[in-house]
């Protein structure tokens, strides 16, 4: 089946920072890949996504490439905020299971001021 | 337009119990997925309906059922409840593409929160 593997956090950062989440994925068929985001005591939020290889995902600064030949899907923001701080999920679907998605485990992002 | 609306947010049960919660689809999307998620075991996928049908199934117990309607609001119900049935339970709903086409995309209600006691 499909498994996500995320960068492990919690990931603390200055507001400004540039930021990275890591993101590889296995998959069978054409997968698409997405990322949610999660802010406190809420549920989930597309953040973005990418549908088929080299196409780049953007949304709110933040950016991410469907890096086929290395099976990677990694989130990056130039300059964060502290209204970014909140937990990063990185997903996946595809083939015949096109309405289950595969998360990974979360990246917990926080931002000081 | 409105988005995946979840009823009730938060509840509190008793082991033993049972429980139903309630989803509402975006308008047009007929396809609504179940998810669970918990501290320890993440995000897990529970069950996937389209048109009153359940195509996909995740790995738990018969306790968990669900079912849609033909409005294409569903509903999920766990019996018998357990401590660890304490959860946030997340509802998606999905326009169903022609089949062979990919990029379709999720969208997620703000979750009921269940706690066993």
């Amino acid at each position: 089946g499909n498994s996500v593997t995320q960068m492990e956090g919690p990931v603390t950062l200055s507001e400004e920072a540039f930021l990275t989440i890591n993101c590889t994925y296995t998959a069978t068929g054409y997968p698409s890949l997405f990322w949610y985001v999660q802010y406190p005591g809420e549920g989930l939020q597309l953040l973005l996504k990418a549908t088929k290889a080299d196409d780049k995902g953007s949304n709110k600064g933040f950016e991410a490439t469907y890096r086929k030949e290395t099976t990677s899907f990694h989130l990056e923001k130039g300059s964060v905020q502290v209204s970014d701080s909140a937990v990063y999920f990185c997903a996946v679907n595809s083939g015949g299971s096109n309405y289950k998605l595969t998360f990974g485990k979360g990246t917990l992002l926080t931002v000081n001021p | 337009k409105a988005g995946v609306t979840q009823t009730p947010r938060y509840l509190i049960k008793t082991r033993g119990q049972q429980v139903t919660l309630s989803c509402s689809p975006i308008s047009g999307h007929r396809s609504v997925s179940w998810y669970q998620q918990t501290p320890g075991q993440g995000l897990q996928f529970l069950f996937e309906y389209f048109s009153e049908t359940q195509r996909n199934k995740g790995n738990f117990p018969g306790r968990f059922s669900g079912r849609q309607f033909s409005n294409s609001r569903s509903e999920m119900n766990v019996s018998t409840l357990e401590l660890g049935d304490s959860a946030l339970y997340l509802c998606a709903s999905s326009v169903s593409p022609p089949q062979g086409m990919s990029g379709n995309t999720i969208y997620f209600g703000e979750g009921s929160w269940l706690t066993v006691v």
